[in-house]
């Protein structure tokens, strides 16, 4: 089945503790990227990637790092979380390309709350 | 770069009457617009897209319209049900060999009531 995973779904922790939360697609896309969801705000999105090794920054990149090592994995590292961060994110994964459909995919979401 | 924004933030229709959400962009270079739809404890999900080659695309009681001269797209749900209650988001981004930036709108709540 077609499917991007998210881990945690949910996740409560203290203000400066790193953490990491991981995303994987088993559907070979190229693109890969993450969004946090707020009241009103709708979807940021935070850092996305085009392939393996290449990173980019999206509208709110301050607070979180990604790397890109595998293709199929895209994790989202806070490395010294604020209260501020606590939010909903969401991992998406697309093909790229001229002529193909950038329908993006979208994991369940991960709940984090930084106390 | 591009934006798009998103009108109604909140939609209450009672069942069976018709909903309809508008978006306008401002990067004439999108050529490419998704809807998706998100229910509650779960990620979006596309259900339907238009290409700015195309005026208007219908899919059952879902349709979506396009006026690339005025920069704006609309989705609308037809004979609505309590089950389409959810957030539905539009976006906009341009296609091409190596470059896939979305923007999203932010976001419309639909409540249809039974």
């Amino acid at each position: 089945e077609a499917q991007v995973t998210q881990n945690p779904r949910y996740l409560i922790t203290v203000t400066g503790k790193k953490l990491t939360v991981t995303c994987s697609q088993n559907m070979n896309h190229e693109y890969m990227s993450w969004y946090r969801q707020d009241p009103g705000l709708g979807l940021r999105q935070i850092y996305y990637s085009m392939n393996v090794e290449v990173t980019d920054k999206g509208d709110v990149p301050e607070g979180y790092k990604v790397s890109r090592k595998e293709k199929r994995n895209f994790p989202l590292i806070l490395e010294s979380p604020s209260p501020n961060q606590t939010s909903l994110y969401f991992c998406a994964s697309s093909f790229l390309g001229t002529g193909v459909k950038n329908i993006q995919y979208f994991g369940a979401g991960t709940r984090l709350s930084v106390l | 770069g591009e934006n798009v924004e998103q009108h109604p933030s909140t939609l209450s229709v009672q069942e069976g009457d018709s909903a309809v959400i508008k978006c306008t962009y401002s990067d004439s270079a999108s050529n490419y617009f998704p809807w998706y739809k998100q229910e509650l404890g779960k990620g979006p999900q596309l259900i339907i897209d238009i290409r700015s080659n195309v005026g208007e695309k219908k899919d059952q009681r879902i349709a979506v319209t396009l006026n690339k001269t005025a920069k704006h797209f609309s989705l609308h749900i037809t004979e609505t049900q309590p089950e389409d209650s959810a957030v539905y988001f539009c976006a906009a981004s341009f296609e091409s060999g190596g470059s896939y930036i979305p923007t999203f709108g932010r976001g419309t709540s639909l409540i249809v009531h039974p």
